[in-house]
């Protein structure tokens, strides 16, 4: 159980485009899911936090404009790479934390890998 | 603000060796702490977490970290190694910060065990 799935997991796009990348909890409901990117030999940064049904919480320094969140459901939040360039090259990676609250885990997908060029 | 460190980003170890990882925060508040690992080509998943109580905790395939709150540190061991552990192993921190919560991950420990 505790699947996340990420769509899609490699996508290539042109400089000024916008790209939208998928997060899916599979077999369980997540009221919190987490956007993070990961740089080369870097650790996960949060970017934002998403909560279903409001206004996504993003980290300092990461622009709300350009990194657009929707979680619509208890089972998907969508994360949008507005106009994008290729410093938004990056490893982007969700995250999903089960409704049960006390166990304050979370499932990982398995990362998108977003090129710019 | 919370922080984590891991003190060593590259350890290489032969097959049988002891594995004692590092890794330290810095927040003063209640944590619940985690271990995480990505082996080559896969996604990170969790190997133990340690929310209250007996501050030894197992994991999965023979992991074990040891809390200690004097020293805000939460050390991965595990007393022997093998081929399959060479991974990517992530120490995170969990913290109330400003009315939510926050997980913050260290730098990462790539582990290689050597046959």
């Amino acid at each position: 159980g505790a699947v996340v799935s990420q769509h899609p997991s490699r996508v290539i796009c042109k400089s000024g485009t916008s790209v939208k990348i998928e997060c899916r909890s599979l077999d369980f409901q997540a009221t919190t899911m987490f956007w993070y990117r990961q740089f080369p030999k870097q650790s996960l940064m949060l970017m934002a936090t998403s909560n279903e049904g409001s206004k996504a919480t993003y980290e300092q320094g990461v622009e709300k404009d350009k990194f657009l969140i929707n979680h619509a459901s208890l089972t998907l939040s969508t994360l949008t790479v507005t106009s994008a360039h290729p410093e938004d090259s990056s490893f982007y990676i969700c995250s999903a934390r089960d409704v049960d609250l006390v166990r304050y885990e979370q499932y990982f997908g398995p990362g998108t890998r977003l090129t710019v060029t | 603000a919370q922080s984590v460190s891991q003190h060593n980003h590259h350890v290489i170890l032969s097959e049988a060796a002891s594995l004692e990882l590092g890794c330290n925060y810095s927040y003063g508040g209640t944590v619940n702490l985690f271990w995480y690992v990505q082996y080559p080509g896969q996604h990170l998943q969790l190997l133990l977490k340690y929310f209250s109580g007996d501050p030894l905790v197992k994991g999965i395939k023979g992991f074990e970290a040891e809390f200690i709150k004097s020293k805000f540190s939460f050390n991965l061991r595990k007393p022997s190694v093998q081929w399959s552990d060479t991974a990517e192993y992530f120490c995170a921190v969990n913290a109330y910060s400003g009315g939510y919560q926050k997980v913050t991950f260290g730098i990462g420990t790539k582990l290689q065990v050597i046959p």
